[in-house]
């Protein structure tokens, strides 16, 4: 069936450090790839997206390319900052079933100062 | 818009007790979702309506867990009798066709 694998958590890292979070999936045929965000204490965010082969998706300067070759979705940030401590879920929703999305187990992030 | 409104936010109940959830979804949307999350097992997928209508129920654990959407902009979710292995904090989202889901702040249920 379809799934998300993602790095295993913790992972930490200072401030302005450089991340990533690798996203591997299963799929048939062309699904549409997401990074949603949550916060302590709250409901997962949707980060960005990309709907097809070679797409990137970016938001607050996270950014994430579509990879059809390696099924793959990396997380990426340049600089990352004390606020960016968050879980991070990777999902997909497949081509035939758009209303239902499969989420990852989930990263947990710590940026320390 | 006011997002995703799930009540109430804390919910402390005694094992045996009837449980029931709220969640208001973003007008205009036509999916909403039931998810349910713990340290163990990670996001659940429990049920999911569209247009009302329940879709797929298969992530609903026991016949103990009903769930019910009477019309666009209200659903419930219903433990009966709940346990403490209930215990999690459960989300609502809403959806449009492939815009992402929205979530609500979810409800942090703990049964003693």
């Amino acid at each position: 069936g379809n799934s998300v694998t993602q790095m295993e958590g913790p992972v930490t890292l200072s401030e302005e450090a450089f991340l990533t979070i690798n996203c591997t999936y299963t799929a048939t045929g062309y699904p549409s790839l997401f990074w949603y965000v949550q916060y302590p204490g709250e409901g997962l965010q949707l980060l960005l997206k990309a709907t097809k082969a070679d797409d990137k998706g970016s938001n607050k300067g996270f950014e994430a390319t579509y990879r059809k070759e390696t099924t793959s979705f990396h997380l990426e940030k340049g600089s990352v900052q004390v606020s960016d401590s968050a879980v991070y879920f990777c999902a997909l929703s497949e081509e035939t079933s758009y209303d239902k999305v499969i989420f990852g187990p989930g990263t947990s992030l710590s940026v320390i100062p | 818009d006011a997002g995703v409104i799930q009540s109430p936010r804390h919910e402390v109940t005694e094992m045996g007790q009837e449980v029931t959830l709220r969640c208001k979804p973003i007008s205009g949307h036509d999916y909403l979702f039931w998810y349910r999350q713990t340290m163990m097992r990670g996001l659940e997928l429990l049920i999911y309506f569209n247009n009302n209508v329940p879709i797929d129920d298969s992530g609903m654990p026991e016949d103990r867990f009903s769930a019910k959407m009477p019309n666009a902009s209200f659903s419930t979710l219903k433990i009966q009798p709940s346990e403490p292995r209930d215990s999690a904090v459960y989300f609502c989202a809403s959806s449009v066709y492939w815009s992402g889901y929205t979530f609500g702040s979810g409800t942090r249920l703990t049964v003693v």
